[in-house]
């Protein structure tokens, strides 16, 4: 499994845009980047996933480099129910899922 | 849709007694569930693997004789967690998937599970 890189914290004020980076430079090309996030004390929300192209989805967007090494989540308007751990994963289909230490976003007031 | 059930949400109970906790997909069919384990301050570790209708699969060092998975129907997959003691105290969390290919696992809330 392909190992990732994520800042252990970062903050954000409600109402703008947080960008969360990833880096993930040894993944393999069959391996699609998944984010989940999770708040305190509940399970894992799936968040967003892509291989080599950028996505959207009513959540998220989720911009992910040419070379692949890298990608970044964005939440577009940060509120502060979006606090929480963010995890970037690279999966291979239907398999485990290996959890690194995330990223804790504060969305601050 | 894709809503995973868990129950109970938490759970005491004395040294030595067996727990079972349910995983239930409520609005699709999963064909494999999958079983996590969460620490205070620490990341979800993957515990085992299950197939309905087949044995699970566990990861290194997870006792397949203590943590027993049993995934009889599509459905419904249960984790028994036998002669507890107070280092088996922790957050159990599901997920489950549906069918082949890429696709999200959907997760429960977790059951937290404290021993006396």
């Amino acid at each position: 499994d392909a190992k990732t890189t994520q800042p252990p914290s970062m903050d954000c004020a409600e109402g703008r845009a947080a960008n969360l980076p990833c880096n993930h430079s040894t993944i393999s090309g069959n391996e699609y980047v998944y984010w989940y996030r999770q708040i305190h004390s509940q399970g894992p929300q799936y968040i967003i996933h892509g291989l080599k192209n950028n996505e959207t989805n009513e959540m998220a967007s989720l911009i992910i480099t040419e070379d692949r090494k890298s990608s970044t989540l964005i939440l577009p308007h940060a509120t502060l129910r979006d606090t929480a751990v963010y995890y970037c994963i690279p999966e291979t289909s239907g398999s485990r899922l290996t959890f690194g230490e995330g990223t804790q976003l504060t969305v601050n007031p | 849709g894709a809503v995973v059930s868990q129950h109970p949400s938490w759970v005491i109970c004395k040294s030595g007694t067996s727990v079972k906790i349910e995983c239930r997909s409520l609005d699709f069919q999963a064909t494999t569930m999958f079983w996590y384990r969460q620490f205070p301050k620490q990341s979800l570790m993957l515990m085992a693997t299950s197939n309905e209708g087949s044995k699970a699969t566990y990861e290194q060092g997870v006792e397949k004789d203590k943590f027993l998975i049993n995934h009889a129907s599509l459905t419904l997959s249960t984790l028994t967690v036998t002669s507890a003691h107070p280092e088996d105290s922790s957050f159990y969390i599901c997920s489950a998937i549906t069918g082949q290919g890429h696709q999200p696992q959907h997760f429960g809330d977790g059951t937290r599970l404290s021993i006396l």
